[in-house]
């Protein structure tokens, strides 16, 4: 079974700031999604950034962008710039190509604050 | 385009109870996911439905279940309700099964069980 861990529970960052946000995860499968997804303080769930295992191509979305290294089977999330609105609870999310299972299995969450 | 939406946002009952949750997927959304989210255990997954059947289910008592109608829109149940259940049900929609496409989530309905 996959599994998908966020070991920082929380971090600050200042205004216009860059943070960087870790995950690693554990899968015997060399084909995959990997997420980054933001739960605003409202609860809606939104996605973040999105990476294909098979794209050697760091994903990046504007402010956004990933360092995927899938040899260390390692998934962070960078945000320059930060703004206020960035302060929400991060979920790293894994989900397998194998079968037709379409489940996301989620890391632990990460809060993210932002100090004006 | 509207989102996914989720009734009722908030719901209280009492242990022994059962409950209905709904979801309305995304206008042309065909898959939907349910998780279950709370502080200690985090989100895990509870099943997803496409076209009516349930393709997936996580690993949760058979006091959990769910369907589907044609509409697309889905129900979660839960019968016999215990105060561990109290939680952020979560639905997702998917435009197909296909794994290549993003979920979008609802905002949930908080379930407290006293």
């Amino acid at each position: 079974a996959q599994t998908v861990t966020q070991s920082q529970p929380e971090m600050s960052v200042q205004e216009a700031e860059t943070v960087t946000l870790s995950c690693t995860y554990d899968t015997s499968e060399s084909d995959y999604y990997l997420f980054w997804y933001k739960q605003p303080p409202s609860r809606q769930m939104i996605l973040v950034i999105r990476q294909e295992a098979y794209k050697q191509q760091n994903a990046t979305e504007n402010r956004f962008s990933v360092n995927f290294q899938k040899a260390a089977k390692s998934f962070s999330l960078k945000i320059s710039d930060s703004q206020l609105g960035d302060a929400a609870m991060y979920f790293c999310a894994y989900r397998s190509l194998t079968g037709a299972n379409s489940k996301l299995t989620f890391g632990k969450g990460i809060t993210l604050s932002v100090r004006p | 385009k509207a989102g996914v939406t989720q009734t009722p946002r908030y719901l209280i009952k009492t242990r022994g109870q059962q409950v209905t949750l709904s979801c309305s997927p995304i206008s042309g959304h065909r898959s939907v996911s349910w998780y279950q989210q709370t502080p200690g255990q985090g989100l895990q997954f509870l099943f997803e439905y496409f076209s009516e059947t349930q393709r997936n289910k996580g690993n949760f008592p058979g006091r959990f279940s769910g369907r589907q109608f044609s509409n697309s829109r889905s129900e979660m149940n839960v019968s016999t309700l215990e105060l561990g259940d109290s939680a952020l049900y979560l639905c997702a929609s998917s435009r197909s099964a296909e794994l290549s496409y993003e979920q979008y989530f609802g905002p949930g309905t908080r379930l407290t069980v006293t």
